[in-house]
């Protein structure tokens, strides 16, 4: 049982790259979630998605953009990548019930040299 | 706005000891509360959630954790850590019908053997 898969684990570019970072989940989850988490800050949220075809911004997304093409992707893509977005990032996903957990991916560890 | 406090950024235990991490929210509406727990070099992991119900909800690993309503508080308690503890431990917010969590900052739990 797979669950939420992230693609690639590890990444270094450097300023003003892009790049896409993909994640797939096998449980039917109508809800996906990008988040990056750096220290001392928690997790916050860049941009999720309530289903196919829709996205929405979270807390902190400038630089990032986001699609759901498929129910079961959730790409991020940085179209210039900045030093500031150095940062380990997490995909989610749930079911839209409310008292249902978020089921995270493994992360991605992204380095802007 | 809603909000998550976590009290204790950082605390160090030795084996055996008794383990209480403080978590309040700010919001007057019906919540749902979740307990996640991230292992070093690992992605977040549920913990336990309270919805309804029983305000002294019982997790995985012995962890557990009382909503009283009144103080807005959602404390995460164990009687005895073990070394295996070691870990971020992360409260959560789902206030009313609304899509995304509210994330605390973390507490950083290092349990001596």
């Amino acid at each position: 049982n797979a669950g939420v898969t992230q693609t690639p684990k590890f990444r270094v570019l450097k300023t003003g790259q892009s790049m896409t970072l993909l994640c797939a989940q096998d449980m039917n989850h109508e809800y996906m979630y990008w988040y990056r988490q750096d220290p001392g800050m928690g997790l916050r949220l860049i941009h999720y998605s309530v289903g196919e075809g829709t996205t929405a911004k979270g807390e902190v997304p400038d630089g990032y953009n986001v699609s759901r093409l498929k129910k079961q992707n959730f790409l991020l893509g940085l179209e210039s990548a900045a030093p500031s977005q150095t940062s380990v990032y997490f995909c989610a996903s749930s079911t839209r019930t409310a008292n249902q957990p978020q089921h995270f991916g493994d992360g991605t560890r992204l380095s802007i040299l | 706005a809603q909000s998550v406090s976590q009290h204790n950024h950082h605390v160090i235990l030795s084996e055996a000891a008794s383990l209480e991490l403080g978590c309040n929210y700010s919001y007057g509406g019906t919540v749902n509360l979740f307990w996640y727990v991230q292992y070093p070099g690992q992605h977040l992991q549920l913990l336990l959630k309270y919805f309804s119900g029983d305000p002294l909800v019982k997790g995985i690993k012995g962890f557990e954790a009382e909503f009283i309503k009144s103080k807005f508080s959602f404390n995460l308690r164990k009687p005895s850590v073990q070394w295996s503890d070691t870990a971020e431990y992360f409260c959560a917010l789902r206030a009313g019908n609304n899509r995304k969590l509210i994330w605390g900052l973390g507490t950083s739990l290092a349990v001596n053997p």
